[in-house]
């Protein structure tokens, strides 16, 4: 069963702390990224990474890390320098090969209070 | 110049009628414009995308009609259905290269439209 996994649906936090979102994908995609999804926002790309151990800054990095040791996996943090974290946060993934196609997780939803 | 602007907001439309989506943008190297549609709670779907060497493309319900000139493109539902209900997103993106030297630009997305259909 091929796909884009994401977890945990649901994560909670209190403010100050980092916490981790899991992002793994079986489709044998070279690139991943990672966007935040507020109302009446569209989606904002955070980080992507277009080969393993490489990535690139998107539009909104800051107070955010990532990481791409292996192809099929590329966790983000959220630290505790991203000011407002409260987010649905969504992964996806492209093949690389010819293709500008973008597949998406499910999205964890993080609340920090 | 990055942007992709998208309207309407919402959107409410009677089963068995067409639903209307309109994106504008201002990169003219734009040359990849996807839709996609996302049910609460769920990540987005690719629904149906096309490049700009094409004024219309169809699939089943779904079209895409691209006007290059005017830098704008809209997406058409037709009988509409109640499963339909969802927000979609359209979104746009620029590439380099051709064959299997083809670089892709990061997509950029529209702010999205709150379609409901009622039955």
């Amino acid at each position: 069963d091929g796909g884009i996994t994401q977890s945990p649906k649901y994560l909670f936090r209190k403010e100050g702390q980092n916490v981790t979102l899991s992002c793994e994908q079986n489709l044998n995609h070279d690139a991943m990224y990672w966007y935040r999804q507020d109302p009446g926002q569209g989606l904002r790309l955070i980080y992507y990474s277009q080969i393993v151990n490489d990535f690139q800054k998107g539009d909104i990095a800051e107070g955010y890390s990532v990481s791409r040791e292996k192809k099929e996996s590329f966790p983000l943090t959220v630290t505790s320098a991203q000011k407002n974290p409260t987010a649905f946060y969504l992964c996806a993934s492209r093949s690389g090969r010819g293709s500008n196609e973008q597949y998406f997780g499910p999205g964890t939803r993080l609340t920090v209070t | 110049q990055q942007q992709v602007k998208q309207s309407p907001q919402s959107l409410i439309v009677q089963k068995g009628g067409i639903s209307i989506i309109n994106c504008a943008y201002e990169n003219t190297a734009f040359d990849y414009f996807p839709w996609y549609q996302q049910f609460p709670g769920k990540g987005p779907a690719l629904l149906i995308a096309i490049r700009p060497d094409v004024s219309e493309k169809k699939e089943g319900r779904f079209t895409i009609s691209f006007n290059k000139s005017a830098k704008q493109f809209s997406l058409h539902i037709m009988d509409s259905q109640p499963g339909d209900s969802a927000t979609y997103f359209c979104a746009a993106s620029q590439s380099w290269g051709i064959g299997s030297g083809t670089s892709y630009g990061k997509l950029t997305f529209g702010q999205g439209t709150i379609l409901t259909v009622h039955p």
